[in-house]
C-alpha cells in the first residue's frame, strides 16, 4: 500500500523560505505512471494544487505560484520536496503531499502539514 | 473565486439521496475528466470519482457520478451520518492551465 508523509517545519516566519518533503514508501518513486505533487488548504476553506513533478525532473505549477514555488525529486530516497519563497500570512495552510497517475488526479494522499507564518 | 462553483452546502436525511453539483466552462468540465474527492474534518480529502464516473476501488457503489455539457454531478444514495463531510469536485482547465477545485460542498445528515 503506497504511504506518503509530510515533513517540515510547523512554522515559518514571514518572507522566509518553506521547505517541505514528502516521503514516498510502499511503492516507487520512479514508477512509469505516477506523478508527485502538492494541494494546500488553508483554515476553513478550499484546496489549491500547487505543483506536479515527475520522476525524470520535469515539472508542472500554478500559474499563480510559479514565481515563488520549486518542486524537486529525488529517485534515490523516494523523496519529493517542496520549497517556497517569500512567505507570507497568506501562505498559512495546511500541505499535502501526493500521488497522480496517467489515470487520475491525486488518489494518494499524505495526512497534511500545517504551516503557519508568523513572526 | 474558485474555477469550478458548488453550492456551499447540502442536506438530507438518512437513507436518502443526495445530489452535490459542480458547474464549470468550456474550459474545464467542458472538456476535461472530473474528479470528487470527500474530505472528513482533520483528514486528507480521499478520491470518491475519477474520470467522471468511475469509483476507485473500495469505494461504495452508493457514490456516482456524471458529467454533461460544463456540468457535472455527484449523487449519493442511502445517505449515511458517516456521509457527513466536505465534498469537493476538480478538474484540469486548458485556459488556465492549473488544476482547479471547486470551492466545496459541505454536506449534513441530518
Amino acid at each position: 500500500q503506497l504511504q506518503l508523509q509530510e515533513s517540515g517545519p510547523a512554522l515559518v516566519k514571514p518572507l522566509e523560505t518553506l521547505a517541505l518533503t514528502c516521503a514516498v514508501s510502499g511503492g516507487s518513486i520512479s514508477s512509469s505512471d505516477s506523478y508527485w505533487g502538492w494541494v494546500r488548504q488553508p483554515p476553513g476553506r478550499g484546496l489549491e494544487w500547487i505543483a506536479t513533478v515527475y520522476y525524470d525532473g520535469r515539472t508542472s505549477y500554478n500559474p499563480s505560484l510559479r514565481s515563488r514555488a520549486t518542486i524537486s525529486v529525488d529517485t534515490t530516497t523516494d523523496h519529493f520536496s517542496l520549497r517556497m519563497r517569500s512567505m507570507t500570512a497568506a501562505d498559512t495552510a495546511v500541505y499535502f503531499c501526493g500521488r497522480m497517475t496517467t489515470e487520475t488526479f491525486f488518489d494518494y494522499w499524505g495526512q497534511g502539514r500545517l504551516v503557519t507564518v508568523s513572526s | 473565486q474558485s474555477a469550478l462553483t458548488q453550492a456551499p452546502s447540502a442536506s438530507g436525511a438518512p437513507g436518502h439521496r443526495v445530489t452535490i453539483s459542480c458547474s464549470g466552462t468550456n474550459s474545464n468540465i467542458g472538456s476535461n475528466y472530473v474528479y470528487w474527492y470527500q474530505q472528513l474534518p482533520g483528514t486528507a480529502p480521499k478520491l470518491l470519482l475519477y474520470r467522471n464516473d468511475q469509483r476507485p476501488s473500495g469505494v461504495p457503489g452508493r457514490f456516482s457520478g456524471s458529467k454533461s455539457g460544463t456540468s457535472a454531478s455527484l449523487a449519493i444514495s442511502g445517505l449515511r451520518s458517516e456521509d457527513e463531510a466536505d465534498y469537493y469536485c476538480a478538474g484540469w482547465d486548458d485556459s488556465l492551465r492549473n488544476w482547479v477545485f471547486g470551492g466545496g460542498t459541505k454536506l449534513t445528515v441530518l
